[in-house]
């Protein structure tokens, strides 16, 4: 148990699907992230929030919608999205600042069809 | 950016082995931390060390910051301890993000 916590931990959806991923941090961390990691390649940040304000976007496709409505919870709302989006999504959090250590959740294992 | 190189890519070994795993980087760095991820996805901070040595239980870590790597030192290895083991780091000086190796799978046979 590392304090993030993410649902639903599997889900699939199809092409045409509108879905959300949630993640709930309780461990009162100011930075909260988004991650995708891919078969054989490395973990990819998406999105980072600070103080809720989204201080970072990594070039993500506009069917990938982030929202962060306090310090504690963070999502992921999915729209349109395409087989290739097939993934493990991993949420995360860290007091905030360079020298500190960073938490993950379990993941949300992603499957488009 | 800065490149973090991780090796080996693949580990086999048998129960009650040592293994030795490392991390190098291209840059200086102020952040540097190890991870192991379970087989159901689950990414557990291990250690965060940009420079030293630190000890928890069968696992160990060094990071030498002037030479540029990290190495993660597992004894006595049980088959628990099988899954992905990452390296991430962030630069000196930069207020980015933390930037992952392509880890090490490591498989322990009973």
């Amino acid at each position: 148990e590392t304090g993030v916590t993410q649902t639903p931990r599997h889900l699939v959806m199809g092409m045409t699907n509108k879905k959300s991923l949630k993640c709930e941090q309780h461990l009162g961390h100011n930075a909260m992230y988004w991650y995708k990691q891919s078969a054989k390649k490395p973990l990819e940040l998406m999105f980072v929030y600070n103080f809720k304000e989204q201080t970072e976007n990594n070039s993500v496709p506009s069917r990938f919608s982030p929202e962060c409505p306090n310090s504690s919870h963070l999502f992921l709302h999915l729209h349109t999205l395409q087989p290739e989006d097939s993934a493990l999504y991993l949420c995360a959090s860290s007091p905030g600042g360079v020298g500190n250590t960073i938490y993950f959740g379990e993941g949300s294992w992603l499957t488009v069809v | 950016g800065i490149q973090v190189e991780q090796s080996p890519p693949d580990l086999i070994l048998q129960e009650g082995a040592n293994s030795t795993l490392r991390c190098n980087f291209s840059d200086s760095v102020n952040n540097l931390q190890w991870f192991h991820q379970n087989p159901w996805g689950q990414l557990i901070n291990l250690f965060y060390i940009p420079s030293g040595t630190k000890q928890n239980g069968r696992l160990s870590a060094t990071t030498v910051a002037t030479e540029r790597y990290s190495l993660l030192y597992i004894s006595s290895s049980q088959t628990t301890v099988s899954g992905v083991y990452f390296c991430a780091v962030l630069s000196l000086g930069s207020q980015g993000n933390l930037i992952f190796g392509k880890g090490t799978k490591l498989s322990v046979k009973p």
